[in-house]
């Protein structure tokens, strides 16, 4: 059965101390894998599609890297306003249905 | 920048009743999606709609969901009778094909 695994299930930084969000896959045929962020009671926003083992992307403070098992979202010197639940998703091949996982929610105190 | 739109924001109803949720898509999309989120749970998907049909649907989209597109601009998403555990935020997504733009959510209530 294809699972998406996100850990920590929360983390409470100092803002400015940079750290990284974990996604782990076991799917056959990754297709893509995504990163949003959710802020309560709001839609996820998109934020990164990553395809291939070895791929970065980057976005402000933040960086997405993917190997053939999981995804790494770094986020370096944070910010409270980057307090939210980030999402991880993933697109396998031959389905238009995108898994997400539980999400990680980060609290950023000033 | 265009955004998904979902109307309305909130819904209450009584069990059993039918409810209708409205989604507009960003224009130049083909590729639309429903999902649920129960409260401090995770985001499901339910259903996936391309070039005017079904592509795919979860477990959870029985007979009593069912999706259209009525025209060339709005997305329904609608339960027949609803019940107390279909209380969740349900977003439309839209995008090109291998990404997707959620739009705000529509709270459902069910009492």
């Amino acid at each position: 059965e294809d699972q998406v695994t996100q850990s920590p299930e929360a983390l409470r930084l100092q803002e400015g101390e940079s750290s990284s969000l974990n996604c782990s896959y076991t799917v056959s045929g990754l297709r893509g894998l995504f990163w949003y962020r959710q802020d309560p009671g709001k839609g996820p926003e998109f934020l990164f599609t990553l395809y291939s083992a070895g791929e970065e992307k980057e976005k402000e403070r933040l960086k997405a890297t993917l190997t053939k098992k999981e995804s790494f979202l770094h986020i370096t010197a944070p910010k409270p306003e980057d307090s939210a639940t980030y999402l991880c998703a993933v697109l396998i091949y031959n389905f238009n249905k995108f898994y997400f996982g539980s999400g990680t929610k980060l609290n950023v105190k000033p | 920048e265009p955004e998904v739109t979902q109307t309305p924001s909130h819904q209450v109803t009584q069990m059993g009743q039918e409810v209708i949720l409205r989604c507009v898509p960003i224009s130049n999309h083909l590729y639309f999606y429903w999902y649920r989120q129960i409260l401090g749970q995770k985001v499901e998907f339910l259903v996936s709609f391309y070039n005017n049909e079904i592509s795919e649907k979860s477990e959870i989209f029985d007979d009593q969901f069912s999706v259209e597109r009525p025209d060339g601009s709005n997305f329904t998403l609608k339960i027949r009778s609803t019940k107390l555990e279909d209380s969740a935020m349900y977003f439309c997504a839209s995008g090109p094909a291998d990404t997707q733009y959620f739009g705000p959510g529509t709270r459902l209530t069910v009492l």
